[in-house]
């Protein structure tokens, strides 16, 4: 089994709707929590980070953290064309910098 | 500053051939992985290194080597092609401090092996 699960998708989403992304875990000595958009043919760029449980927003998107469920989501509101791309969420322990554990992906699209 | 840069870009291969590739950084970054990506998947650690004459292995290790004789370079060598190495390399970065969780990727190279 895999320690880090996330929502295969695709999903395709008009413009304007909300778009909930989300990822389980299996490993409880994940502490760090990061997600990544990733255009085609591009190198992952970083998105949102959290640090143990709770809720970041930075603009239109929101990061989730529930350790007790080993779950986190990422919210994106108001979706637009251009955040059409493959998201990733990754993990990490606190004595494991640069060894992050990352999910599969989920493709979003958003029509115009 | 140029971020993380990794070349080739593209790159075909015979099995059984040897190649390097290349990754810098130009941000004094201590952190540095390699990862791999194949198609419809997330990535894959192969190697990384956590400063200058200090690497560890990943989770996907086999059939690659790695070296860090300075903080700006992290090359990775495959000793022997495969078909099965045929994949999407990156190679990111992070800052040891309270970020260093946060890995800058490069662009990537994309190999091919024949």
């Amino acid at each position: 089994q895999k320690e880090v699960e996330q929502d295969p998708g695709p999903l395709s989403v008009p413009e304007g709707a909300i778009v909930s992304l989300n990822c389980t875990y299996s490993n409880s000595a994940f502490q760090y929590f990061m997600w990544y958009r990733q255009y085609s043919r591009k190198g992952p760029e970083l998105l949102m980070y959290t640090y143990s449980s709770g809720n970041k927003e930075d603009g239109r998107f929101t990061a989730q953290v529930d350790k007790s469920s080993k779950y986190i989501s990422l919210f994106i509101r108001d979706s637009q064309p251009s955040d059409s791309a493959t998201y990733l969420c990754a993990m990490s322990a606190v004595t494991n910098a640069g060894k992050s554990t990352f999910g599969d992906g989920t493709t979003l699209t958003v029509k115009p | 500053n140029a971020g993380v840069t990794q070349t080739p870009k593209f790159q075909v291969l015979k099995t059984g051939q040897s190649m390097t590739l290349q990754c810098a950084q130009d941000m004094n970054h201590e952190y540095m992985s390699w990862y791999r990506q194949d198609p419809g998947m997330g990535l894959r650690l192969i190697h990384y290194s956590v400063g200058a004459g200090i690497t560890d292995q990943g989770e996907v290790p086999n059939g690659y080597n790695v070296s860090r004789s300075t903080t700006e370079d992290f090359p990775l060598r495959l000793l022997s092609a495969a078909p099965s190495q045929t994949s999407v390399y990156f190679c990111a970065s992070s800052y040891d401090g309270t970020t260093k969780y946060e890995q800058y990727f490069g662009p990537g190279t994309r190999l091919t092996v024949t």
